[in-house]
């Protein structure tokens, strides 16, 4: 069974410009993840589709960062205007469908290092 | 507001020897499940084990297990007869009602030959 998938693995670019990261989730997995891991901190959740809905979106900067899950598979997460401290890496996870039963596997993440 | 807190920031342990990783946590909920992620250098994280609150044994995985005390909210992972690769970062986990994962700092373990 093919892994969650991420694209690009590593990002370099100056502040204030734009950048979009993309995750393919396992198939058939409706729930999808995207988390912010800064150096020396734990992942920490930027939000959460539940097939092309958000379900939770709350701890998402919705001033530069966006989302989406378009037919409800595939996402994008975007950053613009991207600033020095968005330089994280961001995990993709995916999990069958929701409730806390369910385990969430994670792809390899995209590095961003903004200067 | 529920927190994880790992006091360990790096571990060391020789092979084939056993190494106990701490974790504490402060929620309200009484019903919750708790989870070890290990996330190997240039790797993705991978589930280690999970505990259910409401389950009083402690879970097992292997060589991996856990010391639940709810009372105490204390989580600690051991792992026993160390191998070369278990080395990698270790983030506990906890999980309320909703499916957000909250994540510790997480602990380096470095295991030697």
């Amino acid at each position: 069974e093919a892994g969650v998938a991420q694209s690009p693995r590593y990002k370099i670019i100056e502040k204030r410009q734009s950048v979009a990261f993309w995750c393919n989730p396992i198939s058939g997995h409706a729930t999808l993840y995207w988390y912010q891991q800064i150096l020396g901190q734990g992942p920490k959740l930027l939000i959460q589709f539940q097939n092309n809905g958000v379900v939770d979106d709350s701890q998402l900067p919705k001033d530069r960062f966006s989302a989406e899950r378009l037919k409800g598979v595939d996402s994008t997460l975007k950053i613009q205007p991207a600033k020095l401290e968005d330089s994280a890496v961001y995990l993709c996870a995916s999990s069958l469908g929701g409730g806390r039963r369910e385990t969430q596997y994670f792809g390899p993440g995209t590095r961003l290092l903004v200067l | 507001a529920q927190t994880v807190t790992q006091s360990q920031p790096e571990m060391s342990v020789q092979e084939a020897e056993t190494v106990t990783l701490s974790c504490t946590y402060d929620t309200s909920e009484n019903n919750y499940y708790l989870f070890w992620y290990k996330q190997p250098p240039s790797r993705q994280m991978i589930l280690v084990i999970r505990q259910e609150a409401y389950k009083q044994q402690n879970a097992t995985e292997n060589r991996f297990s856990v010391n639940f005390q709810k009372a105490a909210k204390s989580f600690s992972l051991k792992i026993s007869d160390s191998q070369l690769g278990d080395t990698a970062m270790y983030f506990c986990a906890f999980q309320a009602n909703t499916d957000k994962l909250i994540f510790g700092t997480g602990t380096r373990l470095q295991v030697f030959p």
